[in-house]
C-alpha cells in the first residue's frame, strides 16, 4: 500500500535551516507529485509548494519563494523540504503529500513532521 | 492574492445533511480549479475524501459528495454520522499554485 513516511521532529534556533524528509513507498515514485503542506498550531492547512518527480519541476508558494527548496532523490523514492533563514512563525506541522491522478492534489499524506523554532 | 472561504463553523444534528462550501475572490470555482476536500480530526493528518469537484477515494464513504453550487465548490454530507464531526478544508488549484480555504469546524 502507498505510504509515505516523514523524518522525527525538529527544533531549530532562529536563522538557521531544516530538512525534512518524506519517504515513499508502495507506488512508482516518479509517476506523482509530491506537495507540501504545513499547520502552524491552531492554524489551518497552508500550500509550501509541489516538486514533480519525474522531471524535479517545482512550483512555490510565492510566500516562500527563495526560502524553501523541494528536491527528491529517486534512488530512495524520497522527497525533502528545506526551509530556510527559520522564523518563530515557521513552527508548525509540515506534511508531505502524494497527488494522484488528474486533479488529486493530495490523495496521501505523510504523518507530519513538527518543526518548533525557538531561541 | 487568491483568498478561499469557507464557513468558520456549522452545526449538523446525526442523520441529518450538510452542506459546506468553499469560495473564491478569484471568480466563481470551476471544474478547472479541481476543487479537493479533505477532512481532519485532531492530532492527525488530513485525509482526502474528494477529489476534482466530485470525485470519491476508494475510503470515502457514500454519504459525502461533492458539487458546484452558484459559483462555490460544496461539499455535501447526508446522513451525517457522529464520526464525521471534524474540521474539512477544500483547497483549490490555480495555474500552478494551490490555495487552501480557511477551513471548516463541523460539529455533529
Amino acid at each position: 500500500q502507498v505510504q509515505l513516511v516523514q523524518s522525527g521532529p525538529e527544533m531549530k534556533k532562529p536563522g538557521t535551516s531544516v530538512k525534512v524528509s518524506c519517504k515513499t513507498s508502495g507506488y512508482t515514485f516518479t509517476t506523482y507529485s509530491i506537495t507540501w503542506v504545513r499547520q502552524a498550531p491552531g492554524q489551518g492547512l497552508e500550500w509550501m509548494g509541489r516538486i514533480h518527480t519525474y522531471s524535479g519541476n517545482t512550483n512555490y508558494e510565492q510566500k516562500f519563494q527563495g526560502r524553501v527548496t523541494l528536491t527528491t532523490d529517486t534512488s530512495t523514492q524520497t522527497a525533502y523540504m528545506e526551509l530556510r533563514s527559520l522564523k518563530s512563525d515557521d513552527t508548525a506541522v509540515y506534511y508531505c503529500a502524494r497527488e494522484g491522478g488528474k486533479g488529486d492534489l493530495g490523495s496521501h499524506w505523510g504523518q507530519g513532521t513538527l518543526v518548533t523554532v525557538s531561541s | 492574492q487568491t483568498v478561499v472561504t469557507q464557513e468558520p463553523s456549522l452545526t449538523v444534528s446525526p442523520g441529518g445533511t450538510v452542506t459546506l462550501t468553499c469560495a473564491s475572490n478569484a471568480g466563481a470555482v470551476t471544474s478547472g480549479n479541481y476543487p479537493n476536500w479533505f477532512q481532519q480530526k485532531p492530532g492527525q493528518p488530513p485525509r482526502a475524501v474528494i477529489y476534482s469537484t466530485s470525485n470519491k477515494h476508494s475510503w470515502t464513504p457514500a454519504r459525502f459528495s461533492g458539487s458546484l453550487l452558484g459559483g462555490k465548490a460544496a461539499l455535501t454530507l447526508s446522513g451525517v454520522q457522529p464520526e464525521d464531526e471534524a474540521e474539512y478544508y477544500c483547497l483549490l488549484f490555480y495555474d500552478g499554485a494551490v490555495v487552501f480555504g480557511g477551513g471548516t469546524k463541523l460539529t455533529v
